[in-house]
């Protein structure tokens, strides 16, 4: 089984709707990440979270909201869905080893178009 | 300017070929630098962490060079499964909060 999971995989919605994207993992870490990924421009960070009672904005937050329900569970909410939010959205984890970064995990990916 | 800068390539190589990536970054206090792989469609995946002295993983050599604010990716006797796009990745400077990815060099390695 997969580390870090998302659901759903691929997803279609019309402009105005709410939709929530969601994230588990099974690594024990616990920084956890949202990013979106569009072409050209790599992947930027909307949120982040370092347990569940930390929760920090990234460059791209406008638009999104996100909630830490567990260690292991990390979701990502669209209160109205736009066209430009259409993107390939990934989740991550990483652990922190108190003297440098460390690797990130990445679930597979959500494939979120916005009609 | 962007935090981390890239060529987007692609870079179109035979297999065999050695070839180079660069990646510059901005931020001079930055503390990790990574090499993650992407194949397309699919999530990254780390690739290599770079370290100041260089370090090597067997055909893949990366290199850091803090004064002028890059890191390098070289890839020795390419692979067709080389193909892939290689993203730059730098932490941030203070608690290790934030990675910062740059776009991505596509490269094909051709038959």
């Amino acid at each position: 089984d997969a580390d870090v999971t998302q659901t759903p995989r691929n997803r279609i919605t019309k402009t105005g709707k709410r939709i929530m994207l969601e994230c588990s993992q099974t690594k024990g870490h616990d920084r956890m990440y949202w990013y979106r990924q569009d072409p050209g421009l790599g992947l930027r960070l909307i949120y982040y979270s370092f347990d569940v009672k930390d929760i920090n904005k990234g460059e791209i937050s406008d638009g999104y909201s996100v909630s830490r329900q567990a260690q292991a569970k990390f979701s990502l909410s669209l209160e109205s869905a736009i066209p430009n939010q259409t993107a390939l959205y990934f989740c991550a984890t990483s652990d922190f080893s108190g003297t440098e970064a460390s690797e990130q995990f990445f679930g597979p990916g959500t494939r979120l178009t916005v009609l | 300017r962007k935090e981390v800068e890239q060529d987007p390539g692609p870079f179109n190589v035979p297999e065999g070929a050695t070839v180079a990536f660069n990646c510059t970054y901005s931020n001079s206090a930055s503390q990790s630098f990574f090499w993650y792989r992407q194949d397309c469609r699919k999530e990254p995946k780390l690739l290599m962490s770079v370290y100041s002295s260089g370090n090597e993983d067997g055909r893949f050599t990366a290199q850091l060079n803090r004064a002028s604010q890059y890191i390098s990716l070289l890839i020795r006797d390419s692979k067709l499964s080389d193909s892939a796009t290689y993203l730059c990745v730098v932490n941030g400077v203070y608690n290790f909060n934030k990675f910062y990815f740059g776009s991505g060099t596509k490269l094909n390695v051709k038959p």
